[in-house]
């Protein structure tokens, strides 16, 4: 199965301030016949089901704020919040949709400093 | 509005059986592919399985393959996860989710609740 491997496991960011999510892929996940990464990024707020947030690695889904930012290609990818805001602190995951089994990162808890 | 709302979940003894449901509304369910995704208490997301559009084709994770069976019913606009043969390990909020493009390869646009799953004797 494809490993995702996210970093940090936990960060705190003062508010107005950018967070950065890592996330790596242990195959490539570009499909060149089609110009797109088989990688989206989720939020999960405590309590709630996760929402997805960024699709193909990079377009943000309807109604995501715009300092919601996703960037990387074939292995390595980014999650940026530019300005934090507190409805933010959540639990982020990756997940790879180029390969069977799907699979996820193990999560980044974003927390205010 | 998308909405799923997933039911069924339940204190189970290992070896036991549960089948979940989860009723979709606000998309046409017909033309979209299904899922289930698992979390375990205090965990991550683990992907279970998924169903094409018209219950024709379905696909597992290695481990629930010959245990779980994902079916739906198109008329009634819901989604089953059949579970047999529980263990400890499948012990999680079981999640019902649309997915976006219809596929194995693919992801999840929308989410239910979930319901709780709870092996133990």
């Amino acid at each position: 199965d494809i490993v995702m491997t996210q970093s940090p496991d936990s960060l705190a960011v003062s508010l107005g301030e950018r967070a950065t999510i890592n996330c790596k892929s242990s195959q490539n996940l570009f499909y060149n016949s089609n110009n797109r990464n088989y990688l989206a990024w989720y939020q999960q707020k405590a309590g709630q089901p996760p929402k997805l947030l960024i699709y193909w690695a990079s377009t943000r889904e309807s109604g995501v704020p715009d300092r919601f930012s996703g960037s990387g290609s074939g292995t390595d990818f980014t999650l940026t919040i530019s300005s934090l805001q507190a409805e933010d602190v959540a639990v982020y995951y990756c997940q790879q949709f180029y390969y069977t089994p799907r699979t996820f990162g193990q999560g980044t808890k974003v927390e205010i400093k | 509005e998308v909405q799923l709302v997933e039911s069924g979940g339940d204190l189970v003894q290992p070896g036991g059986s549960l089948t979940l449901s989860c009723a979709a509304s606000g998309f046409i369910f017909s033309d979209s592919w299904m899922s289930w995704v698992r979390q375990a208490p205090g965990k991550g997301l683990e992907w279970v399985a998924c169903i094409k559009k018209d219950g024709t084709e379905d696909y597992y994770l290695d481990s629930v393959k010959g245990r779980f069976t994902i079916s739906r019913d198109n008329a009634k606009n819901s989604l089953f996860l059949q579970m047999n043969s529980l263990r400890a390990e499948d012990t999680a909020i079981y999640y019902c989710t649309k997915d976006r493009r219809g596929g194995i390869y693919d992801f999840h646009d929308s989410w239910g609740q979930g319901t709780l799953v709870t092996v133990s004797s």
